[in-house]
């Protein structure tokens, strides 16, 4: 089944402590990207990466690293999480960076940051 | 700042009725999708339209863009309880490669 896989789905964690959510798609899709839903704001994008080794920033990227090593696999990463960043996120892909495809989005992973 | 802001908010309709909801957004477009979202899951595309496009449809899903006014909006015909669910507009600008996701509509359709 082609989807985009996400985990974990819940993620309580402390200020400080790095984390990482995994994100992996099995369609060979060469775009990937990840959003941060927050109420009142909708989805914001953080990083987006249009293929292997190229990423680049979205519009709230400040502490957030990502890399993207294989195609299909594009983790977030969080060196040093402040409570600003407790969120809903989601990762996304799509067959290329042209805008007139459509993104296929994770089930989400709900992060609290105490 | 955002490019898509979708109208209303919240809508709670009858099952069988027809909701609409509408899209602005600031500046020149190539392509605008909706999308829908069920309590916090991952979002699901619905439907694409391109800027030399008027109006689609899809199934009970109606689309329409005016690039004069910046505006789009979604008509679902016949609602169902199953289409409650929140509904995003996604609007790239015509220089770049990113999305823009406007802060979605809640719709409730009541049994």
């Amino acid at each position: 089944e082609a989807q985009v896989t996400q985990n974990p789905r819940y993620l309580i964690t402390v200020t400080g402590k790095k984390l990482t959510v995994t994100c992996s798609q099995n369609m060979n899709h060469e775009y990937m990207s990840w959003y941060r839903q927050d109420p009142g704001l909708g989805l914001r994008q953080i990083y987006y990466s249009m293929n292997v080794e190229v990423t680049d920033k979205g519009d709230v990227p400040e502490g957030y690293k990502v890399s993207r090593k294989e195609k299909r696999n594009f983790p977030l990463i969080l060196e040093s999480p402040s409570p600003n960043q407790t969120s809903l996120y989601f990762c996304a892909s799509s067959p290329s960076w042209a805008t007139n495809e459509k993104l296929f989005f994770g089930s989400g992973t709900q992060l609290s940051v105490l | 700042s955002q490019q898509g802001e979708e109208d209303p908010q919240a809508l709670s309709i009858q099952e069988g009725e027809n909701a609409t909801m509408n899209c602005s957004y600031k500046t020149s477009i190539n392509n605008l999708q909706w999308y829908r979202q069920n309590s916090g899951r991952g979002l699901v595309h619905l439907i694409l339209i391109r800027s030399n496009e008027r109006e689609k449809h899809s199934g009970r899903l109606r689309v329409t863009l005016d690039t004069s006014k910046k505006s789009s909006s979604l008509l679902i015909t016949a609602s169902r309880a199953a289409d409650t669910a929140s509904y995003f507009c996604a609007t790239d600008v015509n220089t770049g490669n990113q999305f823009y996701f406007g802060t979605g509509t809640s719709l409730t359709v009541i049994p």
